[in-house]
């Protein structure tokens, strides 16, 4: 089975504050993504990365920034956490980059809170 | 652009009744949809999957979902509902953008379940 672990269930951060959210996937996925889940919006698509080093804006990228040095990890970071950053955070990971059957596997979420 | 609606934001039936939760998409491709179902405090699970073939397509733990062309419709059913099934359930379809494929949720569907 496919396997999307992220590094911490809850996080709690002060305003100001560099905040790094990890994603770890061990099957060997070209493709990861982050996303950010609020009541009533439904998950909204942060960054994604086909590839190492490689990285595309989603609908939402404004105050995040990603990282990926290796193909199993993807790394979504916050510059200076905002109150309005306080969310659940998805990390999902995909097959292959040119498939059209990418069904995304999501990690369990981090649910992140600014004060 | 593509969009996903989920007209109902919450619905609430008695165990053992019948449930449908709607779904219609807007795109202008072939569309490749999906059934995902939150859990919780948890990620996503994919319930089921449409590419291509047969319009009824059976999924995990008893969920089917039809899909409907002329309707843009990908209604998801289940004949009779357990008390576990209680979760939030989202309606996916995946599409082409920056040479690779996307996930465009819809805000979501929260069922409760009545003993």
């Amino acid at each position: 089975d496919v396997k999307v672990t992220q590094s911490s269930r809850y996080l709690v951060k002060r305003t100001g504050e560099k905040v790094f959210l990890e994603c770890v996937q061990d099957m060997d996925h070209e493709n990861m993504f982050w996303y950010r889940q609020d009541p009533g919006l439904g998950l909204r698509l942060i960054y994604f990365s086909y590839d190492v080093k490689m990285k595309e804006k989603g609908d939402i990228p404004e105050g995040y920034s990603v990282s990926r040095e290796k193909k199993e990890r993807f790394s979504l970071i916050l510059e200076s956490a905002s109150t309005n950053q306080t969310s659940m955070y998805l990390c999902a990971s995909s097959l292959h980059r040119g498939s059209s059957y990418n069904e995304q596997f999501f990690g369990p979420g981090t649910r992140l809170t600014v004060l | 652009a593509q969009s996903v609606t989920q007209p109902d934001i919450h619905i609430t039936v008695s165990e053992g009744a019948s449930l449908e939760l709607r779904c219609n998409y807007s795109y202008g491709a072939t569309p490749y949809l999906f059934w995902y179902v939150q859990s919780p405090g948890q990620g996503l699970q994919l319930l089921l999957k449409y590419f291509s073939g047969d319009t009824l397509v059976q999924g995990i733990k008893g969920f089917e979902a039809e899909f409907k062309r002329s309707q843009s419709s990908f209604n998801l059913r289940k004949p009779s509902v357990h008390w576990s099934d209680a979760a939030e359930y989202f309606c996916a379809v995946l599409y082409s953008g920056a040479g690779s494929y996307q996930l465009t949720f819809g805000k979501g569907t929260k069922l409760s379940v009545i003993p």
